[in-house]
């Protein structure tokens, strides 16, 4: 059975470019929320995905758009990239709408902006 | 929106002692409390989860209690053991995104 995978494990960027990180949920999983991880912090929640459409979002700007696939994989662009949008990228997978159990996350995409 | 401050941000045991990390949370209509550990390197992996019709809730060395008028729940972790080396996170939820708090570092102490 295979858990969340994401890629790719690590990126470098420069400023003011854009990147796509892709997220594949665990299997039976149909729901998919997308966290930024900066260095000794916790997971900020960025937004979530269920049934294609974006359910929830966290107080990040619109740089930061998000998809999801009818296979239920998903996919986090991030525009015009800054400095400051360095840090590791989680993917984490549920069933269902309202998260009232277990997240299972991926091993993350490490994004390096210089 | 939900906010959750955890406490301490670092924490040093010796080993075979117990561990204690405090939470807080901001939106009374929480009822889901994860505790998350994350290795170095390492993906968060659930490790307890406490709901808002219980106060208390144990798995062999840990257990969380949860005290919902004072918006508060604390992780122990008795007899600790090297591996218990790591980040922990609490979080908390009403039932849609998952907030976690910033972490605490855990050393165990030789």
């Amino acid at each position: 059975d295979a858990g969340v995978t994401q890629s790719p494990t690590h990126l470098i960027k420069t400023r003011g470019q854009q990147v796509t990180l892709r997220c594949s949920p665990k299997s039976g999983h149909d729901t998919v929320s997308w966290y930024q991880q900066a260095l000794g912090q916790g997971p900020q929640f960025i937004f979530q995905y269920y049934e294609e459409e974006e359910r929830q979002r966290g107080n990040f700007p619109d740089r930061f758009s998000g998809h999801q696939f009818p296979n239920y994989s998903s996919e986090l662009n991030v525009n015009a990239l800054l400095l400051g949008d360095s840090a590791l990228y989680l993917c984490a997978s549920n069933l269902g709408t309202g998260v009232t159990g277990e997240l299972f996350f991926g091993e993350g995409s490490r994004l390096t902006v210089l | 929106g939900e906010n959750v401050e955890q406490h301490p941000s670092t924490l040093s045991v010796q080993e075979g002692d117990s561990a204690v990390i405090k939470c807080t949370y901001s939106d009374s209509a929480s009822n889901y409390f994860p505790w998350y550990k994350q290795e170095l390197g390492k993906r968060p992996q659930l490790i307890i989860d406490i709901r808002s019709n219980v106060g208390e809730k144990k798995d062999q060395r840990i257990a969380v209690t949860l005290n919902k008028t004072a918006k508060h729940f604390s992780l122990h972790i008795t007899e600790t053991q090297p591996e218990d080396s790591a980040v922990y996170f609490c979080a908390a939820s009403k039932g849609d995104k998952i907030i976690f708090g910033k972490g605490t570092r855990l050393h165990i102490l030789p």
